[in-house]
């Protein structure tokens, strides 16, 4: 079966540019989170979904940050504009939401802002 | 606020000495608590779930262990192979949680040769 699939693995761009990072979620979960990674901060949980609608966004870091679900199978956060700050691992991870819901990550986006 | 302690940060081995990582979580009701392994350049692989205190899991060399306050993943014997970062997380009781975990900053084990 296939995993979370995420795009693109890598990305460099300039400081002031858009990016966009995508994830489609395994098939017939339900739920989707978005996370950042740093040597810093560890895991932090950005956004989630529930059946494609935002229920927590609390950890957006600011106004720059943005994401959609616009159906089951696909998922978007952009970052507009972009700053050196942002640089980060980006991980996705869906689940099924049965009991104690196992979250299954996908293998992230590698994000530099020069 | 639901919060995950880990130690200790760094653990360095030498193979086939056995030691043991902790998780001290603070939640107003367990769900679960979930232990994951993230290697360099890739997420989170899940390993292990546990419900309730006083229940055990293995998998080959690792076994995960549960109390009120704390979880341990114990490592038998370790090969270089089970380098790698291992992360704990929570997960809360209440119908509005969604399947949220909260983590801990992960315990960085590097098992020499």
């Amino acid at each position: 079966d296939a995993g979370v699939i995420q795009s693109p693995r890598h990305e460099v761009t300039e400081m002031g540019q858009e990016v966009t990072l995508r994830c489609k979620p395994i098939s017939g979960h339900n739920s989707l989170f978005w996370y950042r990674q740093t040597m810093m901060r560890g895991l932090e949980l950005l956004i989630y979904f529930n059946n494609n609608v935002p229920i927590d966004d609390s950890g957006m870091p600011e106004d720059r940050f943005s994401a959609k679900m616009p159906n089951a199978s696909f998922s978007t956060l952009k970052i507009q504009p972009s700053e050196p700050r942002d640089s980060a691992v980006y991980f996705c991870a869906s689940t099924a939401l049965t009991g104690a819901s196992t979250q299954y990550f996908g293998p992230g986006t590698r994000l530099l802002v020069l | 606020e639901d919060q995950v302690t880990q130690s200790p940060e760094a653990l360095r081995l030498q193979e086939g000495e056995s030691s043991s990582l902790n998780c001290s979580y603070t939640v107003s009701g367990l769900r679960g608590l979930f232990w994951y392994r993230q290697d360099p350049g890739k997420g989170p692989e899940f390993l292990f779930t546990l419900y309730s205190a006083g229940e055990e899991k293995e998998k080959e060399r690792l076994k995960a262990t549960l109390t009120k306050k704390e979880s341990f993943l114990h490592i038998t014997a370790p090969k270089p192979e089970d380098s790698a970062t291992y992360l704990c997380a929570v997960q809360a009781t209440g119908g509005t949680s969604y399947g949220k975990l909260t983590f801990g900053q992960g315990t960085i084990l590097t098992v020499h040769p």
